[in-house]
């Protein structure tokens, strides 16, 4: 079984701080996707990555694939109280079953005023 | 509304009474999947489906079992339920399960949390 490691595992930070999420693993991934889950709620994607060193914004939230494929980073900028959540990262290391998920075990976020 | 429906939405129950937990997506998905979710082990899956008739374990199958006899519904059923068991699932649907179609977005329900007494 493939892992995924994601840190750091907790983040509590002020509202306005910078603050970059890591997802790693040993293995090649064919593509990754970041998602965030809210309480009560399913996770909802944010993004796919497919191409090793791509780069994806999506407002404050950068998205980068590592060149080797084998890690991604989320970074956000001028974290608000709505960025609270899970946030996790997910790969697909099997291009046959790309829909074939694994996940990692998220970094929890707060954001406080 | 495009979504993916769960029921029940909480369950307790005791040990070795059969149960089922339903999933229903309305999207014309190929793949469907179950995952359990579980505090500092993330989302682990426990059983998927390429499409009607084809499913294959995941990570995590003992004690689940499942079937896909129609292409948007797609239940889990845990047969004798134990405590082991208490988490909180999650079904999820992709249009595709395929290669070439890498780019594929995962629609999830809202969980069903099960507590196995």
């Amino acid at each position: 079984t493939q892992l995924l490691e994601q840190s750091p595992q907790f983040l509590s930070i002020q509202e306005g701080e910078n603050l970059t999420v890591y997802c790693n693993s040993s293995s090649v991934f064919s593509s990754l996707q970041w998602y965030r889950q809210e309480p009560g709620e399913g996770p909802v994607l944010l993004v796919t990555v497919v191409t090793g060193g791509e780069v994806k914004k999506l407002k404050r939230l950068t998205f980068q694939f590592g060149d080797a494929r084998k890690d991604s980073s989320l970074h956000i900028t001028a974290a608000q109280p709505g960025d609270t959540g899970l946030y996790l990262c997910a790969g697909a290391f099997d291009p046959g079953t790309a829909s074939k998920l694994t996940f990692g075990t998220g970094t929890r976020l707060q954001v406080t005023l | 509304e495009a979504q993916v429906t769960q029921n029940p939405r909480y369950l307790i129950t005791v040990t070795g009474k059969k149960l089922t937990v339903t999933c229903s997506q309305n999207m014309n998905h190929e793949y469907m999947s179950w995952y359990r979710q579980d505090p500092g082990l993330g989302l682990r899956q426990i059983y998927y489906s390429m499409n009607v008739e084809v499913t294959d374990k995941g990570d995590v199958p003992e004690g689940y079992k499942v079937s896909r006899k129609e292409k948007r519904n797609f239940p889990l059923i845990l047969e004798s339920p134990s405590p082991n068991q208490t988490s909180l699932y999650f079904c999820a649907s992709s249009l595709y399960a395929w290669s070439g179609y890498s780019n594929q977005p995962q629609h999830f329900g809202d969980g069903t949390r099960l507590s196995i007494l």
